[in-house]
């Protein structure tokens, strides 16, 4: 099946600090992308759509100045959380829709601990 | 609003079989979903149905009622590595998935 390539699947981060999560497509072409978090416990969150080629629609409630998102090209897509603070310790978790309009892809998870 | 319900946790013996019921309301209906999720990892797409009826794969089945908004994951010959959490998923009338809570499953020896 399809794989989608998440880096870094942990990272430690000063508060205050940023930092940028990768999701890559490695055996085909991604146009959409999205993000979740998922807090511990719960279910999957979704944050973001990345479109390749233009702005992400973001949920309501996310903050498009605090977690950036870049879809540059048909294979990357990356999400910077901003200014990171201890509440922003989370998993997560990218997925691209498959060939089908239905699976999704997902990639590793990140989880990021600001402390 | 949209809704989907799965029970929280459930506990079951190596071996037997287990059941996971889900039960959805949502804005159209495009097909349902399971994953899944052992702690610390991605969840794992395990079935797809969109059509009335039970799809076996395996070990795993997975049933669907449209017009209940009801679903049941089927684990067979359950084995310790089963324990993880369980997603159930909807895509609704805009393709977006709507995901449940999840549910725990323990299995004991």
């Amino acid at each position: 099946g399809a794989v989608v390539s998440q880096h870094p699947s942990r990272v430690i981060c000063k508060s205050g600090t940023s930092v940028k999560i990768e999701c890559r497509s490695l055996d085909f072409q991604a146009t959409t992308m999205f993000w979740y978090r998922q807090f511990p416990k719960q279910s999957l969150m979704l944050m973001a759509t990345s479109n390749e080629g233009s702005k992400a629609t973001y949920e309501q409630g996310v903050e498009k100045d605090k977690f950036l998102i870049n879809h540059a090209s048909l294979t990357l897509s990356t999400l910077t959380v901003t200014s990171a603070h201890p509440e922003d310790s989370s998993f997560y978790i990218c997925s691209a829709p498959g060939s089908r309009t239905t699976e999704a892809f997902f990639g590793q998870g990140t989880r990021l601990t600001v402390v | 609003g949209q809704n989907i319900d799965q029970p929280t946790e459930m506990t079951a013996t190596e071996g037997a079989i287990v059941q996971i019921n889900c039960t959805y309301q949502t804005s159209g209906f495009n097909g349902l979903f399971w994953y899944q999720q052992h702690a610390g990892e991605a969840p794992t797409f395990l079935s797809y149905n969109v059509l009335d009826g039970l799809e076996e794969k395996g070990r795993f089945s997975s049933f669907l009622s449209r017009s209940k908004g009801y679903s049941y994951l089927l684990l067979k010959e359950l084995q310790m590595k089963d324990s993880a959490s369980y997603l159930c998923a909807v895509l609704d009338s805009n393709y977006q998935l709507i995901w449940g809570a999840g549910t725990k499953l323990i299995i004991k020896p």
